[in-house]
């Protein structure tokens, strides 16, 4: 099946630096990713959507400077975190769609901000 | 009430036991995802349905799309599928994926 990647796993960082995290198609090209950050509970709350080529989608209420999204490349979309504080130590994964609406996972960046 | 909802939300079972995790939703949905979460946060995703039934090893996973309820069953169940096991749809509306708070499952030796 399609793979995705996360880098890295696990970050630690101190609170006013930037954080960037990797997805990565393996081996199959994604025009759309989607970037999810996890709650407490196992909820998990869309942030946005990044298409190759183009500016990424926001959801309501996710601060498009604070967490800027680049996905230059059809294996390849970043998310930074930039100025990161405590309360953005989190569970974030990407996902990708190669086709339709099929998505697979990655394994998810545990960030947490000292 | 909770656009998906799973059951139960805690199960402790022996190892060897059938497991049964029930998955509802409320929602027109393009497609099911069952996913397995392991302590440390690491995601796995195990299946994604949008009709029928799909076996993978000791898994398998089924969803009858008119009553909107999806199954994931293990087999022969062994303290490594201890994890948390989460339902997610997407919907068919605006193509939002939501989740399901999860079961947590413990296969005691």
């Amino acid at each position: 099946g399609a793979v995705v990647s996360q880098h890295p796993s696990r970050v630690i960082c101190k609170s006013g630096t930037s954080v960037k995290i990797e997805c990565r198609s393996l081996d199959f090209q994604a025009t759309t990713m989607f970037w999810y950050r996890q709650f407490p509970k196992q909820s998990l709350m869309l942030m946005a959507t990044s298409n190759e080529g183009s500016k990424a989608t926001y959801e309501q209420g996710v601060e498009k400077d604070k967490f800027l999204i680049n996905h230059a490349s059809l294996t390849l979309s970043t998310l930074t975190v930039t100025s990161a504080h405590p309360e953005d130590s989190s569970f974030y994964i990407c996902s990708a769609e190669p086709l339709g609406n099929e998505q697979f996972f990655g394994p998810g960046t545990r960030l947490t901000v000292l | 009430k909770n656009e998906v909802e799973q059951s139960p939300q805690n199960l402790t079972a022996q190892e060897g036991e059938f497991i049964t995790i029930n998955c509802s939703y409320s929602v027109g949905i393009s497609a099911l995802h069952w996913l397995q979460q392991h302590p440390g946060g690491g995601i796995v995703s195990l299946f994604m349905l949008s009709s029928g039934k799909k076996k993978h090893g000791r898994l398998i996973a089924t969803i009858n799309i008119q009553e909107k309820h999806s199954s994931l069953h293990i087999t022969a169940s062994h303290p490594r599928d201890s994890a948390v096991y989460i339902c997610a749809v997407l919907r068919d509306s605006n193509y939002q994926l939501i989740w399901g708070a999860g079961t947590k499952l413990i296969i005691k030796p």
